[in-house]
């Protein structure tokens, strides 16, 4: 059964750093890529980041998180992770890890339950 | 980066009756669209990619059909379990993007 749990939520300062891990289980991790999804409260959902397999290539949403956000795997510990810098008021939601489906990229197949950031002066 | 826009916002029917769901992209996506579920306090769910295919363990209730910019998820007869929010979602080029959702709630 494929388990995806993400930790590392929690109230953060306005400007500070937090790092968010998805451990995995119930699949070959690196075989596939992975993702980082959001909703901040009452809205929609938002795609952050995406990593291949191996943790070579990586995407990130363009506007909203490049070059404060940073993800990463640890394909010996089947671990994601998502590095968060500079946080702001916006960056407020639930960020859920989430498997890339094998027979069509850039779908999840899998969820985890997801994980509050909350940013606040 | 391309958008996707769903309609209606809000659908109100009752058990038993066809939904029918509308996203639209701002440019072709061709059949790289997928479909979600979400309850309050879930997780999505993947019910359909490749804008017609069911994924594992999804009733045949749910169906997909469209292409290039045009996109419709149909529930045939709504259970209760159905209500909730569906999201569209393209993976044709990066960024990957989501649509609004439509809330289909209980009429």
């Amino acid at each position: 059964e494929v388990q995806l749990l993400e930790s590392g939520g929690g109230l953060v300062q306005t400007g500070g750093s937090l790092r968010l891990s998805c451990a995995a289980s119930g699949f070959s991790f690196s075989n596939y890529a992975l993702n980082w999804v959001r909703q901040a409260p009452g809205k929609g959902l938002e795609w952050v980041s995406s990593i291949s397999g191996s943790g070579g290539t990586t995407y990130y949403a363009a506007d909203s998180v490049k070059g404060r956000f940073t993800i990463s795997r640890d394909n010996s510990k089947n671990t994601l992770f998502l590095q968060m810098n500079s946080l702001r008021a916006e960056d407020t939601a639930v960020y859920y890890c989430a498997k890339m489906a094998g027979y069509s990229g850039g779908y999840s197949d899998y969820w985890g339950q997801g994980t509050l950031v909350t940013v606040s002066s | 980066e391309i958008v996707l826009t769903q309609s209606p916002a809000t659908l109100s029917l009752s058990p038993g009756e066809r939904a029918t769901l509308s996203c639209r992209a701002s440019q072709s996506v061709s059949s790289s669209l997928a479909w979600y579920q979400q309850k309050p306090g879930q997780a999505p769910r993947l019910l359909i990619y490749d804008a017609s295919n069911r994924a594992t363990g999804i009733p045949a209730r749910f169906s997909g059909s469209g292409s290039g910019t045009d996109f419709t998820l149909t529930i045939s007869s709504l259970e209760p379990e159905d209500f909730a929010v569906y999201y569209c979602q393209q993976r044709s080029s990066w960024p990957l993007t989501f649509g609004g959702g439509t809330k289909v709630e209980i009429k």
